[in-house]
Order: C-alpha cells, then sequence, then structure tokens
C-alpha cells in the first residue's frame, strides 16, 4: 500500500523568514511523481511544486524548493522569504507513473506572522 | 486560458432535490476528474474522465452521476443526496491520462445538503 505522511497539522513562520514542511511517503514502485499542492481559503488547490522521482535533482520554482531524500522516502518543502500570501493548507502527494490516483497526505496548515 | 472553471461556487439542497455541477476547461487538457474533499481533509478521488470516456468510478454511490459532454466540460449531477454529502466537490484537468504532470484544479463547489 502506498502512504503519504504530514507530520505537522499546523506551522507557523514569520514573514521573510524560511519555514520547512515534512512528508515522508511509502510506495514499492520506483516509478513516481511526488507533489506539494498549496490550498488557501480560497479553496483551489494551486500546484506549488513537482519531482520526478528518477530525477537526483532537488526541484524548485522560485522560492519554493524541496529536500527530495529518495532512500528515506521523505520530500520536504522549504519556503524561503515568506509571505502573508503564502499562508495556506498544503499538501503532500504521491502518484505512480501510468497511473491517475493521487495519494495525498493529511495537510499541514501554515501560519505567517506579520 | 489556464483556468478550470467550477459553477457554482456555492449550492445548497434538499434531501429530494435534483441538481448540477459543471467544470469547464480550455487547456486542451484530455483527462478530469472529480474529487470530494471534506473539511481539513484531502482530497478524495471520485471519478476519472479520459478522452470524454469514464475510466474510473471509485466506488461512488448512485446518487452521484457524472457526464462528460465533450473534451471542455463536465458534469456532476446530484440526485437524492444525504447530508453526510455536504463537502467541497473539486474538478481538476490534465494534460495526460496520467497524474505525472500534475493537475489543474477548479475552486470547488461548497455543497450543503439540508
Amino acid at each position: 500500500a502506498q502512504t503519504v505522511t504530514q507530520s505537522q497539522p499546523e506551522m507557523s513562520v514569520q514573514e521573510a523568514e524560511t519555514v520547512t514542511l515534512s512528508c515522508t511517503y511509502d510506495t514499492s514502485e520506483s516509478d513516481y511523481y511526488l507533489f506539494w499542492y498549496k490550498q488557501p481559503p480560497s479553496r483551489q488547490m494551486i500546484l506549488v511544486i513537482r519531482q520526478e522521482a528518477y530525477k537526483q535533482q532537488n526541484a524548485t520554482e522560485n522560492r519554493f524548493s524541496v529536500n527530495f531524500q529518495k532512500a528515506a522516502k521523505s520530500f520536504s518543502l522549504k519556503i524561503s522569504d515568506s509571505q502573508l500570501g503564502d499562508a495556506a493548507m498544503y499538501f503532500c502527494a504521491l502518484c505512480t507513473s501510468g497511473t491517475y490516483k493521487y495519494i495525498f497526505g493529511t495537510g499541514t496548515r501554515l501560519k505567517v506572522l506579520a | 486560458d489556464t483556468e478550470v472553471t467550477q459553477t457554482p461556487k456555492h449550492l445548497v439542497m434538499g434531501m429530494t432535490n435534483k441538481k448540477s455541477l459543471k467544470c469547464e476547461q480550455h487547456m486542451g487538457h484530455r483527462a478530469m476528474y472529480w474529487y470530494k474533499q471534506k473539511a481539513k481533509k484531502p482530497p478524495e478521488l471520485m471519478f476519472v474522465y479520459s478522452y470524454e470516456k469514464l475510466s474510473i468510478n471509485e466506488s461512488v454511490p448512485s446518487r452521484f452521476s457524472p457526464e462528460c459532454p465533450n473534451s471542455s466540460l463536465l458534469n456532476l449531477h446530484l440526485h437524492a443526496l444525504q447530508p453526510e454529502d455536504s463537502a467541497l466537490y473539486l474538478c481538476a484537468s490534465s494534460q495526460v491520462y496520467t497524474g505525472g504532470a500534475g493537475y489543474t484544479f477548479g475552486s470547488g463547489t461548497r455543497l450543503t445538503v439540508v
């Protein structure tokens, strides 16, 4: 069975500071994708960053970067220079190559303090 | 156009009513999805359409009836719902019939069954 675990239900960060959200996963597949999605109060799930398991290089998107540790099955999200607009629920998700289904973690609510 | 548009944004319906949710995208995506999300929980997959054909039904009760009239439009017909069906219903689309490319989500329809 595939699982995704987010052990931090809630995190807080001061504006302009850096925060790291944790995600661990388990799968027996060798070819898969990992995602971080952001869901602000507006409700829309927004793709923040995507990582292909066969790529060793960590994905980055502007202020967002991941630390992908394949052997440890860890996929953490680092947000640099946090902004008030980063406040949201963040979901980590796993998808096996060739399938349609995402396995979501339970989410981490991020609060950004002014 | 890089959006998935869902209407209505809010819907209140009685248990004997029939209503429909609508989802539209003009990104040329050939896979479309319906997800259900309860408060403070991750989204749960309901249906997958690929090339306008129903590919996956995640054992959803028959009171939910999906329809894909064309490659841009996805409907979810609701009939005889129960109060426990109250949730946020999210539509998503993707470029290919796998999750690896990442989804584009709509803002959802907040459904309340009374």
